[in-house]
């Protein structure tokens, strides 16, 4: 049972690049998310998907787009990067419980736009 | 809107005094509550909830955190600090669906 799993660990972009972050779970939750992680502004949500086919926008969804085409999987994509997109990004997931779901963490994607 | 506010974004302890790590939230209703860990380089885990069952919770690695409706705080504590602690710590509320998360505050534990 690996949990959530994240490819790559980490990446180097040139601004205007492009480049799709995976996200990969084995507990077969139904919600997952990506956030990213600036010093000093803890996570901010980027998009969020409560099932296999759904997406919808969080906090900061400017800039990036996701498909959730298996439920086990949460693609993140970045079409055009630039630098304000540098950050460690974290995908997690969660399953439906009552409402105070757990959110499980992948190791987080540190990514360099250059 | 809710919010969280997290006071300090350093703290910084002895090993073997008390860790308090303070969390203050803004919610129209009553909410849930969540401390998380994260470790360098690491993701975040959870440490504890506040589910409305009990006001004091008790998390993992001896932490734990009290519910006050009347302060709207859910505070961190734990009775004795060790190196192994050394880490930042964020505080979350929950609004449909969607994590409301603190600035974090990390943890020095001093030798």
């Amino acid at each position: 049972n690996a949990g959530v799993t994240q490819t790559p660990k980490f990446r180097v972009l040139k601004t205007g690049q492009s480049m799709t972050l995976l996200c990969a779970q084995d507990m077969n939750h139904e919600y997952m998310y990506w956030y990213r992680q600036d010093p000093g502004m803890g996570l901010r949500l980027i998009h969020y998907s409560v099932g296999e086919g759904t997406t919808a926008k969080g906090e900061v969804p400017d800039g990036y787009n996701v498909s959730r085409l298996k439920k086990q999987n949460f693609l993140l994509g970045l079409e055009s990067a630039a630098p304000s997109q540098t950050s460690v990004y974290f995908c997690a997931s969660s399953y439906p419980t009552s409402g105070a779901e757990t959110q499980y963490f992948g190791p987080g994607t540190r990514l360099l736009v250059l | 809107a809710q919010s969280v506010t997290q006071l300090g974004s350093h703290v910084s302890v002895s090993e073997g005094a008390l860790v308090l790590l303070r969390c203050n939230y803004s919610s129209s209703v009553p909410p849930y509550l969540f401390w998380y860990v994260q470790y360098p380089n690491q993701g975040l885990q959870l440490l504890l909830k506040y589910t409305s069952a009990a006001t004091l919770v008790k998390g993992i690695n001896g932490f734990e955190a009290e519910f006050k409706k009347s302060e709207t705080s859910f505070h961190l504590t734990k009775p004795s600090a060790h190196m192994s602690d050394a880490a930042e710590y964020f505080c979350a509320v929950l609004r449909n669906y969607q994590l409301i998360w603190g600035a974090g505050t990390k943890l020095i534990i001093k030798p």
